[in-house]
C-alpha cells in the first residue's frame, strides 16, 4: 500500500521561504494514474488545496497562492517537494501530502501530516 | 474562483440520520467525494464517486448527489462518527474542498 510521509523544518521566519519533501514508499511516484498534491489546514480551519504535480513534472496551483508556489518532483528519489515563498503567520497550518486518483479525482492516501509555524 | 459550500455544524442523536449538504456550481457535472477527518488525524476518504465506499468504509455512511448538491447521509449515528466532515470535487488539474461540517453526537 502506497504510503507518504512529510519531512521539513516545522519553524519558518516571516518573508522566508517554507520548504517540506514527500517521500512516498509502496509504489512508484512515475505512475499515471495519480497526481501527486499538498494540502494545508490552518490550526482550527479547514483544507485548502496548494497544488498537484504530475510524474512528469506538470503542475497545477491553487490561483490564490500560485504567486508564491513552486512544486517539483524528484522520481529518482520517488519524492516531491513544496516551496512557498514570502511567508507571513497566515501560512502557519498543518501541511500534508496525498494522492490524487485522476480517474475518480479523489485524494485516497494521505501523509500523516506536518505543522508548520511561521514565527520570528 | 470555485467554491463548495457546507452547513457548518449538524447535531444528530445516537442511531439517528445525520445528512450534510455540499453545493456548487456546476457541482451535477464534477464527481465529489468525502472525507472525515478526527481531531489530530489526517483525512481518511469516506466516499468517492458520489456515492461509492472504500473498503473497510461502514455501509451507514453513504453519499448521494442531486443537481449541484451533494448529500453525505449517516445513518444509525455512532458516537465514533464524531468528526469533521469535508466534501471534495475537482478535475484531472485542480481540487476544491468544502468549508467542512462539524456532525456532533449528542
Amino acid at each position: 500500500q502506497l504510503q507518504l510521509q512529510e519531512s521539513g523544518p516545522g519553524l519558518v521566519k516571516p518573508s522566508e521561504t517554507l520548504s517540506l519533501t514527500c517521500t512516498v514508499s509502496g509504489g512508484s511516484i512515475s505512475s499515471s494514474s495519480y497526481n501527486w498534491g499538498w494540502i494545508r489546514q490552518p490550526p482550527g480551519k479547514g483544507l485548502e488545496w496548494i497544488g498537484s504535480i504530475y510524474y512528469s513534472g506538470t503542475t497545477y496551483y491553487n490561483p490564490s497562492l500560485e504567486s508564491r508556489v513552486t512544486i517539483s518532483v524528484d522520481t529518482s528519489k520517488n519524492q516531491f517537494s513544496l516551496k512557498l515563498s514570502s511567508v507571513t503567520a497566515a501560512d502557519t497550518a498543518v501541511y500534508y501530502c496525498a494522492i490524487y486518483r485522476l480517474s475518480s479525482r479523489y485524494f485516497n492516501f494521505w501523509g500523516q501530516g506536518t505543522l508548520v509555524t511561521v514565527s520570528s | 474562483s470555485y467554491e463548495l459550500t457546507q452547513p457548518p455544524s449538524v447535531s444528530v442523536s445516537p442511531g439517528q440520520t445525520a445528512s450534510i449538504t455540499c453545493s456548487g456550481e456546476n457541482l451535477g457535472d464534477k464527481y465529489v467525494c468525502w472525507y472525515q477527518q478526527k481531531p489530530g488525524q489526517s483525512p481518511v476518504l469516506v466516499i468517492y464517486q458520489d456515492s461509492r465506499r472504500p473498503s473497510g468504509i461502514p455501509e451507514r455512511l453513504s453519499g448521494s448527489k442531486s443537481g449541484n448538491t451533494a448529500t453525505l447521509t449517516i445513518s444509525g449515528t455512532q458516537a465514533m462518527d464524531e468528526a469533521e466532515y469535508y466534501c471534495q470535487a475537482g478535475d484531472t488539474s485542480t481540487a476544491v474542498f468544502g468549508s467542512g461540517t462539524k456532525v456532533t453526537v449528542l
